[in-house]
């Protein structure tokens, strides 16, 4: 089962900044956030990801929080082209594991 | 530098038939993952192969198995097809230590 909730849909103003929450209350210390976004009938894309410290790079932020039971993304200036499915997922690479559990994810919309 | 690629994009089949899908990773990446799509489940781990070796799978039945080759190529075959197979299989390759999926864009199964 997927450790995180999200809401179910979004919708956010175009050249608006998105913030997409992220509920992970169970993670683990040495677990990762994650975020990948799949646009319809895409391969999932990856975004950021990070443990503890806040993190950006060009597409995108991420803030966790102190406790680390929750994180937000931020598209800092949504357009139409960022209309897509948001999964955030957590997940060790510790070892040998390369699995990801994907949850249900947020439909973001970015209106015109 | 060329992304994962996954082929053949679409295809039919008709149930009791098996299908084998094909993924070529990023070069360098030696860590192939399969993942199974469909709008019921949502994104499912198949399983992970690195240097040739399966070292994690998902739930599945065992009508689901997968190889990969010394050059990190990967298949994967789907035998006695139900209609419930049908579905998006995405491949995702991985360098090791990087810890980061980069998906295909997926293998898109029809079975009548």
């Amino acid at each position: 089962d997927a450790k995180t909730t999200q809401p179910t849909s979004m919708d956010c103003a175009e050249g608006r900044a998105a913030n997409l929450p992220c509920n992970h209350s169970t993670i683990s210390g040495n677990e990762y956030v994650y975020w990948y976004r799949q646009i319809h009938s895409q391969g999932p894309q990856y975004i950021i990801h990070g443990l503890k410290n806040n993190e950006t790079n060009e597409m995108a932020s991420l803030i966790i929080t102190e406790d680390r039971k929750s994180s937000t993304l931020i598209l800092p200036h949504a357009t139409l082209r960022d209309t897509a499915v948001y999964y955030c997922i957590v997940a060790s690479f510790g070892g040998s594991a390369r699995q990801l559990t994907f949850g249900s994810g947020t439909q973001l919309t970015v209106l015109p | 530098k060329a992304g994962v690629t996954q082929t053949p994009r679409y295809l039919i089949k008709t149930r009791g038939q098996q299908v084998t899908l094909s993924c070529s990773p990023i070069s360098g990446h030696r860590s192939v993952s399969w993942y199974q799509q469909t709008p019921g489940q949502g994104l499912q781990f198949l399983f992970e192969y690195f240097s040739e070796t399966q070292r994690n799978k998902g739930n599945f039945p065992g009508r689901f198995s997968g190889r990969q080759f010394s050059n990190s190529r990967s298949e994967m075959n789907v035998s006695t097809l139900e209609l419930g197979d049908s579905a998006l299989y995405l491949c995702a390759s991985d360098v090791s230590g990087a810890n980061v999926l980069t998906f295909g864009a997926g293998s898109r199964l029809t079975v009548l």
